[in-house]
């Protein structure tokens, strides 16, 4: 019964290439994050879509493009990979209401390393 | 632009004493606050949200409380035991879902 699942834990890749990390939520919420942790631990929002539509896109480089089939799920598919690229990637969840979001929920992270 | 700070960045306390975490931010204009807690190696655990209209928020041995004007918040926890021994991360809500965190502070319980 987990709330927030993120699919692949770990992905160790080479520089250049491709990569997808698909992110599910079962607790009927119509908004989605994905968020980046570095190094030094500090969490920063990539992307947010509410209702399969995107509301925050940070200055992130559009090598990296969330795809969102429906409301329970929002992938990340990062093209080109580099080293800098190697983080802890966390999706999360809340509902949001009348402007308001709710308390969000975080997936247990994806480890990325970019060799 | 959002900053929050979380003060201190590290935090060692035997079994059994009381402590308080701190949080600032520098934009008062906000929707929530809320209080993670992270394990290493894993993902984020909420702890307490609070409402911009909301003072404080209880749960169990933790209460947080938020001066929204003076833009801080505080974590206490009561009778802290090894098991709380985390990263306790401090983000607040802004532009309606936009979480902003802060570095967080890492805590050690001695038993």
């Amino acid at each position: 019964d987990t709330a927030v699942s993120q699919t692949p834990k770990y992905l160790v890749t080479q520089m250049g290439n491709d990569k997808s990390i698909k992110c599910e939520q079962n607790l009927g919420h119509d908004t989605m994050y994905w968020y980046k942790q570095d190094s030094k631990k500090f969490l920063k929002i990539m992307f947010s879509y509410n209702n399969k539509e995107l509301i925050i896109n940070e200055t992130v480089p559009n090598r990296f493009s969330p795809k969102s089939p429906d409301k329970a799920h929002l992938n990340l598919h990062i093209n080109s990979l580099e080293l800098g690229d190697s983080a802890v990637y966390f999706c999360a969840s809340s509902q949001y209401a009348s402007g308001l979001a709710g308390t969000q929920y975080f997936g247990p992270g994806t480890r990325l390393t970019v060799l | 632009k959002q900053e929050v700070t979380q003060i201190p960045a590290a935090l060692s306390v035997p079994e059994g004493e009381n402590l308080v975490l701190n949080c600032s931010f520098t934009d008062s204009a906000i929707y929530n606050l809320q209080w993670f807690r992270q394990d290493p190696g894993k993902g984020l655990t909420s702890l307490l949200l609070i409402q911009s209209s909301q003072r404080e928020q209880t749960s169990g041995r933790l209460n947080a409380s938020l001066d929204k004007s003076s833009g801080r918040s505080t974590l206490y926890i009561a009778a802290s035991q090894p098991g709380d021994s985390a990263t306790y991360l401090c983000a607040v809500s802004t532009s309606g879902s936009r979480l902003t965190f802060g570095e967080g502070t890492q805590l050690t319980v001695n038993p």
